[in-house]
């Protein structure tokens, strides 16, 4: 069964330094996202990409934060300068006609 | 922007015990997912249920989206049934391009 999958699956990086996170979206799909969740907390929506450009982000999602789709199948999320609060499991997903699915994290930690 | 809660925020059953959890929405939809969130983080569909009802082995959901919430259903719990449940919607309409607003979910133990 297709699937979402990410990399790495775990990440730590000293405060101010720059992080990718990756994701390989189910093929077929069109619509892309990234999520995260602070630990303990509910999930909350960062990005959604469509047609190669952002679609809709949210608050969370400012100027430390793009997303890039380089080829095909690859879809970044990149911190620029990374704070100790962006310290959370990061999500992507991606969507075909209807549900999202969603990958297994990258947990970011910001020492 | 659109509310979700989640109810009730933790349960413990007994195994072999039934469970119903809630979820409340307070605009219309046009996306409500159940996921599982397992011990190593993982989300796991459960099911897509913008509306109607559904069923996956000991797992049903109900959606009635008229009045805003929707229902899941576990039956003859099992140890591995517990996690995090959370439900997700999307907006209709307002241009969303269907990113997913999450409640902050119903932590399940289920005890031997």
């Amino acid at each position: 069964e297709p699937e979402v999958t990410q990399t790495p699956s775990h990440q730590v990086t000293q405060m101010g330094q720059e992080v990718i996170l990756r994701c390989v979206p189910i093929s077929n799909h069109l619509y892309f996202y990234w999520y995260r969740q602070i630990l303990g907390q509910k999930v909350e929506f960062l990005v959604s990409f469509y047609n190669n450009e952002i679609s809709e982000k949210s608050e969370i999602f400012d100027d430390q934060f793009s997303v890039e789709r380089p080829d095909g199948s690859n879809f970044t999320l990149k911190i620029r300068s990374t704070k100790l609060e962006d310290s959370a499991m990061y999500f992507c997903a991606s969507k075909g006609a209807y549900e999202q699915y969603f990958g297994p994290g990258t947990r970011l930690t910001v020492t | 922007g659109i509310q979700v809660e989640q109810s009730p925020p933790d349960l413990i059953l007994q195994e072999g015990a039934n469970s119903t959890l809630r979820c409340n929405f307070s605009d219309s939809v046009n996306n409500l997912q159940w996921f599982h969130q397992n011990p190593w983080g993982q989300l796991i569909n459960l099911f897509y249920i913008p509306s109607g009802t559904k069923q996956n082995g000991r797992l049903s959901a109900t959606t009635v989206a008229t009045e805003r919430y929707s229902l899941l259903y576990i039956s003859s719990s099992q140890t591995t049934d517990s996690g995090v449940y959370f439900c997700a919607v999307g907006e209709r309409g307002g241009g969303s391009q269907g990113n997913l607003i999450f409640g902050k979910g119903t932590k399940l133990s289920v005890k031997p």
